[in-house]
Formats: C-alpha cells, sequence, structure tokens
C-alpha cells in the first residue's frame, strides 16, 4: 500500500508570502502529524490530529501557522506571511493507534528568501 | 519539557564494524522508538520497544528498553555502507495522552568501505 505522501516536494517563496503544504496519510490511518525539521536538528512538533477531536495545536510556533485535516483524511498546513525562519523541512506522519510508531512522509523542504 | 539526550552526534566507523548509540532522558517512557532518515527522506521506523527490559532485533539492527525506562540503545552489527544515515530515538510525550513524539538529535553515522 502507498505511504504517506507530501506535496510540494519543495517550494521557494518570498518572504511575506502565504504557503500550503499537503500531506496524504496512509489509508486507515487516524492519527495525523506535523513536525518541522530544521536543518541538522530533530524533528520539532507541530500539531496533531486524531479523528472527530480537537486538534492538539500545542506545537504552532506562531499564529501564522495553521492547519486544518478535511474528512479525516488529507490535512493541510498553511503558513501565512512567511519568514526566513520558517525555512525548513516540514514532516507529516500518520499512524493507526496512539502507542504504535508513526510513520513518515518524505517533507517538503521549504526555503523563504 | 521532555528531553532525550541523544549519543553520540556522530560517528566515522569502517565497514564491518559494530556501531552502538544511545538515548537517555531524565523522565520516564513508556515507548521508545528507532528511526533513521537518509537524506532527502523522512525518518523511517526501525524498532519500536514497548515493554521495560524488551530487547528487539531487525536483522543486524537491535534496540532495548532501558529497565529504569529512562534509556534505550540501538546497535547496528557488521555495518555496510547503506547504514549510513541519521538514526533518531524518539518517545511518545508522556503528558495527555502519547500523542506528540519527542526527538533526540540525532546520531549521524559515516560508514567508509
Amino acid at each position: 500500500g502507498a505511504g504517506v505522501s507530501q506535496s510540494p516536494s519543495n517550494k521557494v517563496t518570498e518572504k511575506g508570502k502565504d504557503v500550503e503544504l499537503r500531506c496524504d496519510p496512509i489509508s486507515g490511518h487516524t492519527a495525523l502529524y506535523w513536525y518541522r525539521q530544521s536543518l541538522g536538528q530533530g524533528l520539532e512538533f507541530l500539531i496533531y490530529f486524531q479523528g472527530n477531536s480537537a486538534p492538539d495545536k500545542s506545537g504552532l510556533p506562531s499564529d501564522r501557522f495553521s492547519a486544518e485535516r478535511t474528512g479525516g483524511s488529507v490535512s493541510t498546513l498553511t503558513i501565512q506571511r512567511t519568514q526566513q525562519e520558517d525555512s525548513a523541512v516540514y514532516l507529516c506522519a500518520s499512524s493507526r493507534t496512539l502507542d504504535r510508531g508513526q510513520y513518515f512522509g518524505p517533507g517538503t523542504r521549504l526555503l523563504v528568501l | 519539557g521532555q528531553q532525550l539526550n541523544q549519543s553520540p552526534q556522530s560517528m566515522f566507523i569502517q565497514e564491518g564494524e559494530d556501531v552502538s548509540m544511545n538515548c537517555t532522558s531524565s523522565s520516564i517512557f513508556n515507548t521508545w522508538l528507532w528511526y533513521k532518515q537518509d537524506p532527502g527522506e523522512g525518518p523511517v521506523l526501525l524498532i519500536a520497544l514497548y515493554k521495560a527490559g524488551e530487547l528487539t532485533s531487525n536483522g543486524r539492527l537491535t534496540a532495548q528498553f532501558g529497565i529504569t525506562r529512562k534509556d534505550s540503545f540501538l546497535n547496528i552489527s557488521a555495518s555496510i555502507p547503506s547504514d549510513v544515515g541519521i538514526y533518531f530515538c524518539a518517545a511518545p510525550a508522556p503528558q495527555g495522552g502519547s500523542e506528540k513524539l519527542v526527538f533526540g538529535k540525532g546520531t549521524k553515522l559515516t560508514v567508509n568501505p
């Protein structure tokens, strides 16, 4: 079966522009996560969706960041008024249950000029 | 918050050598996960550990869940060039359920043929 897919794979944008990043989780996985990975660093949790529950947004770094998950499947991470410090790899992961390993997509490499 | 201290930061070894890396924390975790990330890819789950003292193998990889539940190690035996990459330990953040993963900063492995 298909793994987690993300698009675009690379995005270059100008400071101040908005960007949308998309994630398609593994079919049947009810939990979906977004992480950010800066160069040479580990992964930083951003937001988590589980079924129809309210998302855990505690990791979002500012109100310029938002995410939604439509129909319990595809998710979109939106960054408004991008800043240079937003440049990073944005990784999406999904899992079937909370206590099992999360499966990651290939990431979107965002560069803000 | 919870932090995972992963060491070493980097390793340079010859093909055929064994490798050992570990992850420690001042917090107790109920699950330990080990991921490998190749350049330009998302992390791939290698081994998941769910019980203190558990020793689990996946081919040439062996990981153990420490008895204190505050540490874990990963061993790679008879390394080969394709073992090159960054290895991350991760654990579900204990408070509020196991939704978020906390990651170590990674061990970058270089294998010289």
